[in-house]
């Protein structure tokens, strides 16, 4: 239980080309799912909050117009890198958070297990 | 304003050694949770531990225990009788009172096992 699976595992593209990402839940369902993004031998940056259905709200210098996000469903989240460029190679990991506890603990988040985004 | 701190950056021990692993936390909150997560060398982070500001008790999973004394905004995570398997970075992570969820998460430890 508590699979949170994301797609691609990893991609290279060439600058100024878009990039999408997705996070699915697989077995429960998320009204609540998260973007982070995550430097070598750093740790995890919070980009965003997506919330199902209503707009996503990002953190402290995460440009919107960058990175943009939908959660059209209760089981997917995308996250799309416009126009990327070099600097925006990382380590992208999506979390969902189950609320219902009907997995195992309540309010926890489970993460997928990450894209490497590579920009040449 | 709220924060984790993971002091150890990086801490090598022999297989079968046990080992502790320091995570210490600020908040005003007097409701949060603290999380443990592993994220071994493929980058997925698998959950470990939630436990939340109200429970003090310790929890032993197999070889995995937890010390959380709220004295002194700690959440300790022990390893006993290591193994190479464990080798991984370990986060700790404190989530926000209220409804947002979001997790604030400390530098991480990366933890190595040498056979």
């Amino acid at each position: 239980g508590a699979v949170v699976s994301q797609h691609p595992s990893w991609v290279i593209c060439k600058s100024g080309t878009s990039v999408k990402i997705e996070c699915r839940s697989l077995d429960f369902q998320a009204t609540t799912m998260f973007w982070y993004r995550q430097f070598p031998k750093q740790s995890l940056m919070l980009m965003a909050t997506s919330n199902e259905g209503s707009k996503a709200t990002y953190e402290q210098g995460v440009e919107k117009d960058k990175f943009l996000i939908n959660h059209a469903s209760l089981t997917l989240s995308t996250l799309t890198v416009t126009s990327a460029h070099p600097e925006d190679s990382s380590f992208y990991i999506c979390s969902a958070r189950d609320v219902s506890g009907f997995l195992t603990s309540t309010d926890t988040q489970y993460f997928g297990p990450g894209t490497r985004l590579t920009v040449l | 304003a709220q924060k984790v701190t993971q002091a150890q950056t990086e801490i090598s021990v022999v297989e079968k050694e046990d080992v502790t692993l320091d995570c210490v936390y600020e908040t005003r909150d007097t409701t949060y949770y603290l999380f443990w997560y592993k994220q071994p060398p493929s980058g997925e982070l698998v959950f470990l531990i939630r436990r939340n500001s109200f429970d003090e008790q310790n929890e032993i999973s197999g070889r995995y225990s937890w010390n959380f004394q709220k004295s002194t905004s700690s959440f300790n995570f022990t390893i006993t009788a290591s193994q190479v398997v464990d080798s991984a970075v370990y986060f700790c992570a404190l989530s926000e009172a209220g409804n947002t969820g979001k997790l604030i998460f400390g530098q991480g430890t990366t933890l190595q096992v040498k056979p």
